[in-house]
């Protein structure tokens, strides 16, 4: 049984480009949450999907969004690209509800030039 | 808002010591704990999850501790080997924010054989 994966591994963007990272989430899971983990620092919260439809979001700006598929598999989309954007993204996936563990994948490793 | 505090940043001990991690969270109504390891660059491993109605959780040479009303939680790593060698991470998810995980900074772990 796969874990959670994500693709790619490592990114290298230019600013003011468009990303788009990719979640697929443990098999059974129905709710996947992506995080930004800034070098030495604790992940932070983006958003979380469920049912296909946004239903959590943290402290960051428009120009990050996603996407849920009907297959529960993830997308998180960054616009207008800023240096500050550089970072590990990392995705969780779980079942429904607070008292459920969150599985990580190894994260996307995006560099903003 | 929810703060996660972790105690000390940086921690280099002998192999074979036993040693304790610590976090603190400002806000009690939480849903449970998960201490997280991650290993430089990669993703994150959930070690324990402690679920707010429990005192502790064990995992072989692993044991968690929760005082919900205190806003404590330590990681106790008994027999330290170098493979232990890692940033370990808490993360509270709290009764009124869904399902989002609010992380510490983490611990950065050195033993050394």
């Amino acid at each position: 049984d796969a874990g959670v994966t994500q693709s790619p591994t490592h990114l290298i963007k230019t600013r003011g480009q468009q990303v788009t990272l990719r979640c697929s989430p443990k098999s059974g899971h129905d709710t996947v949450s992506w995080y930004q983990q800034a070098l030495g620092q604790g992940p932070q919260f983006i958003f979380q999907y469920y049912e296909e439809e946004e239903r959590q979001r943290g402290n960051f700006p428009d120009r990050f969004s996603g996407h849920q598929f009907p297959n529960y598999s993830s997308e998180l989309n960054v616009n207008a690209l800023l240096l500050g954007d550089s970072a590990l993204y990392l995705c969780a996936s779980s079942l429904e509800g607070p008292t459920y563990e969150q599985y990580f994948g190894p994260g996307t490793r995006l560099t903003v030039t | 808002k929810q703060e996660v505090t972790q105690i000390p940043a940086a921690l280099s001990v002998p192999e074979g010591k036993n040693l304790v991690l610590n976090c603190s969270f400002t806000d009690s109504a939480i849903y449970n704990l998960q201490w997280f390891r991650q290993d430089p660059g990669k993703g994150l491993t959930s070690l324990l999850l402690i679920q707010s109605s429990q005192r502790e959780q064990t995992s072989g040479r692993l044991n968690a501790s929760l005082d919900k009303s205190s806003g404590r939680s330590t990681l106790y790593i008994a027999a330290s080997q170098p493979g232990d060698s890692a940033t370990y991470l808490c993360a509270v998810r709290e009764d009124n924010a869904g399902n989002m995980l609010t992380f510490g900074g983490g611990t950065r772990l050195m033993v050394k054989p």
